[in-house]
């Protein structure tokens, strides 16, 4: 069915550190995946996004890394700053973006430690 | 553009009372989308709309729960009787769906608490 599953739902790393999340989707139709954050009490942005025609796409710090065979994409962030402490939703289309429609991951909380 | 405008902000109520949140989408976008959050069931999408006409609603929870666009610039959800339950941030968002991105630009949210 229509699923994203998001890992892992916590994450605490030290400042300086790498962070990875990562998100499983169930269509192969699926072409575009979203990464949207959510500082507390504020609205989700979206951050990055990949289409399906590439494998990997950085801006700045962060980077995004798609694999259509085994329907898995990841969130990078590298050198986190305490800045970075939020919630982060992955999301995908299931199926195609033509129908504008989005499916969230159940979020995942980091926690950067200065 | 001010971006995806919503109201109340907040909003608190008693069980069997009729809500009413309000949503105007970013100007010139095509599609609205209403979701809720909660801590439990994370974000969930209720509805959402292609050109003011509802596409799908099988988000829904229940008959308790409405939603309209009489036009491109304004979308109601009500819920009619609340519940506590309900109680949630309910976030309407709008896109311009193209053959290159299919951002959504979120609003503030509305909390909703029903006692």
């Amino acid at each position: 069915g229509e699923n994203v599953e998001q890992h892992p739902s916590t994450l605490s790393v030290q400042e300086g550190d790498s962070a990875v999340i990562k998100c499983t989707y169930s269509d192969s139709a699926s072409n575009y995946f979203p990464w949207y954050k959510q500082e507390l009490g504020k609205r989700p942005q979206l951050i990055i996004d990949i289409r399906s025609n590439v494998g990997e796409k950085k801006d700045q710090r962060i980077a995004v890394t798609l694999n259509k065979t085994a329907k898995h994409f990841s969130l990078h962030i590298t050198e986190t700053q305490p800045e970075d402490s939020a919630v982060y939703f992955c999301a995908d289309t299931y199926g195609s973006s033509n129908t504008g429609k989005l499916i969230f991951g159940q979020g995942t909380t980091l926690q950067v430690k200065p | 553009d001010a971006g995806v405008i919503q109201s109340p902000r907040h909003e608190v109520t008693e069980m069997g009372q009729e809500v009413t949140l309000r949503c105007k989408p970013i100007s010139g976008h095509d599609y609205l989308f209403w979701y809720r959050q909660t801590m439990m069931r994370g974000l969930e999408l209720l509805i959402y709309f292609n050109n003011n006409v509802p596409i799908d609603d099988s988000g829904m929870p229940e008959d308790r729960f409405s939603a309209k666009m009489p036009n491109a610039s304004f979308s109601t959800l009500k819920i009619q009787p609340s519940e506590p339950r309900d109680s949630a941030v309910y976030f309407c968002a709008s896109s311009l769906v193209w053959a290159g991105s299919n951002e959504q630009f979120f609003g503030p949210g509305t909390r909703l608490t029903v006692l």
